[in-house]
Parts: C-alpha cells; structure tokens; sequence
C-alpha cells in the first residue's frame, strides 16, 4: 500500500513555542491530505482538509490561526501549532489521498507534549 | 452528532474464535466504507474495505458484511490470533463532501492466548 510519513514522530516543547509537523506521501502524489487529532482511548476527530495550492478547509471549532496548515506541493502537507499550550497535547495524524481519490492512507502519527 | 456508531467499545476474544465488530449509519449518501486497524502509538491502517452494492467481501481472515437496507456493517475476523489485539475503526465516506472519513468510535479487541 501507499505509504505516508510524519515527521517527528514525537515532540515535546515549552508552552508558547510553536511547532511544525511534516506529512510526506512518500510514493503517490496526493492532491488532498487530512489532519486528525486523537485524544487516549477515543476516535480520529477531523481537524482540517489540505488541498494543494489552496487553503485549507477547517473543522468547527478548530481555530485556524492556531493550527496553520500549508500544502505547497502534492506530496507535503505541513501542520503548525502556534503559541502551544498544554490542552494541545495530543497525538496528531495526516492522511492522505491518492489521485484515483478513494483511498485514505494515514501516517504513523506525531505524539506532542506541551509543558 | 455521531453519524457512524460502532459496537461494542472493548471486546476479548481466545485466540481462534471469531470477532466481531458492528457499525450502523445513518446517512444514505456513504459510498465507500472502509475498516481501520490501529495499534498503540501508531496510526491506523487499512484492513479492508467495502462500496454499497456488495454485501460481502473477504480478505484472508477478515471479512466485511454489508446489509444496505438496514445500514449496517459489520467485520469479522475468523481465527482470531493475539497478534490481531489492536483498536479497529469502522468509517463511511460522502462521496460529495471531498472524500471525507466519518469514524465510528472505535472497538479495542484483545485476542487471549
């Protein structure tokens, strides 16, 4: 199957600092990613849609300033976490599409800790 | 509003028998409904996946049921083994929203030796 990467796969950082996370389609060219947060124990919750050379299209109640998501190109999508705070601790995961448009594959997940 | 839910939350299964996950929807516009897998620390993979117009479809040890009329699907893992213990998610796509995933809330299996 197609194979999707995160960088990193984990973060820790102060509160205040801002953190980028990178999501690679490695082998196929993706012309729409997704960025999920998942809190222990529960479900994959749908942040945001990144379309390449749009913006991005942001779940309610998902601050856009906060999280910034830049798709420069089909195979990254980048997501950052401005002004980190210790509620945004959580486990993020981008998925992303191929070009037939059906399949979501995800990537291997980037844990952030806030202190 | 949860469009997809899926039963049970937890499930143990002996290593051999048969597991079995459900989901129900109720939005008639899914057309593609897919299974993830996920272990912990790690992001979900695809086990397998099943469109509307078929009611079953198999894949080695796992396979889906798909009952149209009563939206309802369901996936089966026959011969269960402790290496399947992992955290299963149901979806369903809107084929008009942008290939968006709605998840159902997950079933944590365990698989005993």
């Amino acid at each position: 199957g197609a194979v999707v990467s995160q960088h990193p796969s984990r973060v820790i950082c102060k509160s205040g600092t801002s953190v980028k996370i990178e999501c690679r389609s490695l082998d196929f060219q993706a012309t729409t990613m997704f960025w999920y947060r998942q809190f222990p124990k529960q479900s994959l919750m749908l942040m945001a849609t990144s379309n390449e050379g749009s913006k991005a299209t942001y779940e309610q109640g998902v601050e856009k300033d906060k999280f910034l998501i830049n798709h420069a190109s089909l195979t990254l999508s980048t997501l950052t976490v401005t002004s980190a705070h210790p509620e945004d601790s959580s486990f993020y995961i981008c998925s992303a599409i191929d070009l037939l448009g059906e399949t979501q594959y995800f990537g291997p997940g980037t844990r952030l800790l806030v202190l | 509003q949860q469009q997809v839910k899926q039963s049970p939350q937890s499930l143990i299964v002996q290593k051999g028998g048969i597991s079995i996950i459900n989901c129900a929807y109720e939005n008639t516009a899914f057309d593609y409904f897919p299974w993830y897998q996920q272990f912990p620390g790690k992001g979900p993979a695809l086990l397998i996946a099943i469109r509307p117009d078929v009611s079953e479809k198999k894949e080695g040890r796992f396979t889906i049921s798909f009952n149209k009329s009563a939206k309802q699907f369901s996936l089966h893992i026959m011969d269960s083994q402790p290496g399947d213990s992992a955290t299963y998610f149901c979806a369903a796509r809107l084929n008009n929203a942008g290939n968006m995933l709605t998840f159902g809330g997950g079933t944590r299996l365990m698989v005993k030796p």
